[in-house]
């Protein structure tokens, strides 16, 4: 089946600890995304790659890292920078700028 | 600048009746418009779009949206509401351009609650 997966589903950080968020997509789409989204806030995006090797800072970056080595995955790291990251994570992807595609999401908390 | 506003953060309705959820935008290029639903737990979904063409929308499970341009508004509507239906909405507007790019904004979404 095509889509995106997204894993954990939960993930449980300590203070200090940096943590990686996993991100695929077999869609075969160039563009890829990261959102974080807290209650009654909507979705803020944090990071987003238009072709491999080249991503771009979104709204929210500070605390945050990606790569983009390969077309399917999109890794998000949460370092030790951010100092509030619990929240829900969300990945996308688009074919072109009509449509993004969201993967089930992480949970991010912190212990 | 575009901004996307969604009144009403909850929206509460008995199974059958009418749902209306109301999304107003601005935009400074010609709006693309999406509706998102998001299930408790889960990533969204969508729902439908306006990009170019009929004003009319129709999406997945019975839901429909009009794009209104004189009053930058792009209101979801269902006729008839059911149990299943309850979720958290989102409205979201396409960002001007920045490097080839098109961003989303969304609003901060509408929690729609069915009961008996």
């Amino acid at each position: 089946d095509g889509g995106i997966t997204q894993s954990p589903k939960y993930l449980f950080r300590k203070e200090g600890q940096n943590v990686t968020l996993s991100c695929e997509q077999n869609l075969n789409h160039d563009a890829m995304y990261w959102y974080r989204q807290d209650p009654g806030q909507g979705l803020r995006l944090i990071y987003y790659s238009q072709i491999v090797n080249d991503f771009q800072k979104g709204d929210i970056a500070e605390g945050y890292s990606v790569s983009r080595e390969k077309k399917e995955s999109f890794p998000l790291t949460v370092t030790s920078a951010q100092k509030n990251p619990t929240a829900f994570y969300l990945c996308a992807s688009s074919p072109g700028p009509k449509t993004q595609y969201f993967g089930p999401g992480t949970r991010l908390l912190v212990l | 600048a575009q901004s996307v506003t969604q009144l009403g953060s909850h929206v509460s309705v008995s199974e059958g009746a009418l749902v209306l959820l109301r999304c107003n935008y601005s935009s400074s290029v010609p709006p693309y418009l999406f509706w998102y639903v998001q299930y408790p737990n889960q990533g969204l979904q969508l729902l439908l779009k306006y990009t170019t063409g009929a004003t009319l929308v129709k999406g997945i499970n019975g839901f429909e949206a009009e794009f209104k341009k004189s009053e930058t508004s792009f209101h979801l509507t269902k006729p008839s509401a059911h149990m299943s239906d309850a979720a958290e909405y989102f409205c979201a507007v396409r960002g001007a351009p920045s490097g080839g790019y098109n961003k989303l904004i969304f609003g901060a979404g509408t929690r729609l609650a069915v009961h008996p």
